[in-house]
């Protein structure tokens, strides 16, 4: 059968480093984006989200970052620990004022 | 912890048979929509209820259909399961008194397989 993870983008760091995961969306219309952590066996949960009239927005060790010129948007984690070991979803809204479009996911590995 | 929660947690079906799935949202959150999640993959968007309609729905066979009842909380029901059925289903309520795209507080899935 087909293996988890095979297709999944992986990023490993040691522990004590910054992580910066990256996401391409594709609807111009997405006026809302947001990063979700997944853990094993658990709904995702909610990091850090912003809108497109921002370009930066920081919370607690989180930074996101939306390039809208080429559709990019980036999860900065500041010293990055065990905790945070998951897999980490962007997803945007396209306009829609009812769902959000989730990309594939990046496994963050952290290194002790 | 979200307070949102869902059951069963686990459930194995046979194909053709019909399972429901239920929610309850967070206190006050009168919105609530579901998810699927294939392994390894991210969370597709159902549909979503708002004050007990259908408010939107995403790109799902009719065999999937859902219900909200007055104190919001919320059912899945598939019918005629296929092995592609397999997978984590996700209720995700939103607070705020009419619908929009915003944080959605996630439970943490009922996984459904289908043999």
């Amino acid at each position: 059968g087909e293996s988890v993870g095979l297709h999944l983008p992986t990023l490993s760091v040691q522990e004590g480093d910054n992580s910066i995961i990256n996401c391409a969306y594709s609807n111009s219309a997405s006026d809302y984006f947001i990063w979700y952590k997944q853990e094993s066996g658990k709904g995702p949960q909610f990091i850090i989200d912003i809108r497109s009239n921002m370009d930066k927005r920081q919370g607690q060790r989180v930074t996101v970052l939306l390039n809208k010129t080429v559709k990019h948007l980036s999860l900065q984690i500041a010293a990055t620990q065990p905790g945070d070991s998951a897999v980490y979803f962007c997803a945007e809204n396209g306009g829609s004022n009812y769902k959000l479009t989730f990309g594939k996911g990046t496994l963050l590995t952290v290194n002790p | 912890e979200t307070g949102v929660t869902q059951s069963p947690t686990h459930l194995i079906k046979t194909r053709g048979q019909q399972v429901t799935l239920r929610c309850s949202s967070q206190s006050g959150h009168n919105t609530v929509s579901w998810y699927q999640q294939a392994l390894g993959q991210g969370p597709q968007f159902i549909f979503q209820y708002y004050r007990e309609e259908e408010n939107g729905r995403g790109n799902f066979p009719p065999r999937f259909s859902g219900l909200q009842f007055p104190n919001y909380s919320s059912e899945l029901n598939v019918n005629a399961l296929e092995l592609d059925d397999s997978a984590l289903y996700l209720c995700a309520s939103t607070p705020g008194g009419r619908p929009s795209t915003g944080e959605l507080f996630f439970g943490e899935g009922s996984r459904l397989t289908v043999l």
